[in-house]
């Protein structure tokens, strides 16, 4: 059973083009939810955290949002070097539950 | 602060023989992850300790695999014998609490031959 759904899988914008990512979740009672950003070889790196509906987190040229079914990371005016996979998270007891990430690659 | 400190960074090794991955957590976090990350299945949980106490190994993949974490600031991740399929970059992550954002190393990516 998915607890986290991630979509698109794969995202190409053109620089400055915004956009949105979408993660839904299935868990009931929710205790957060994670972003992340991995680039190639790298380990996943920590954006941000939401934990109430409507709460709403800024960084850079990114801004996380969470609903009770939803998260959507907003991707404003973006640069060559956003390009990288975004993963959500939810816990899950004790642990993390990523999704399978989306793949954004933004051409010059 | 460092961060979470693994290594090696890449090994190569032939099947059969041993392997161990080796991590330092950030200090003073409490709880330690190894993860694993193919193309197919994405990031999974292997182990989870918490306050170096294994709490949960259900995801480590058969007993070729095993984890130890004799202090706060190590953990091991070994794999005797090595297998092909066991090819994958593996992550190590820790965190403050349970339930909170964990932060991850730069992982190593094995290599079975």
């Amino acid at each position: 059973e998915d607890q986290v759904t991630q979509s698109p899988e794969a995202l190409r914008l053109q620089e400055g083009e915004s956009s949105s990512l979408n993660c839904s979740y299935t868990v009931s009672g929710l205790r957060g939810l994670f972003w992340y950003r991995q680039d190639p070889g790298k380990g996943p790196e920590f954006l941000f955290t939401l934990y109430s509906a409507g709460e709403e987190k800024e960084k850079e040229r990114l801004k996380a949002t969470l609903t009770k079914k939803e998260s959507f990371l907003h991707i404003t005016a973006p640069k060559p070097e956003d390009s990288a996979t975004y993963l959500c998270a939810v816990p899950e007891d004790y642990k993390l539950s990523f999704g399978a990430g989306t793949t954004v690659t933004v051409r010059a | 602060d460092a961060g979470v400190i693994q290594s090696p960074r890449h090994e190569v090794t032939e099947m059969g023989q041993e392997v161990t991955l080796r991590c330092k957590p950030i200090s003073g976090h409490n709880s330690l992850f190894w993860y694993r990350q193919t193309m197919m299945r994405g990031l999974e949980l292997l182990i989870y300790f918490n306050n170096n106490v294994p709490i949960d190994d259900s995801g480590m993949p058969e007993d070729r695999f095993s984890a130890k974490m004799p202090n706060a600031s190590f953990s091991t991740l070994k794999i005797q014998p090595s297998e092909p399929r066991d090819s994958a970059v593996y992550f190590c992550a820790s965190g403050r609490q349970t339930n909170t954002e964990a932060f991850f190393g730069q992982g190593t990516r094995l290599t079975v031959v």
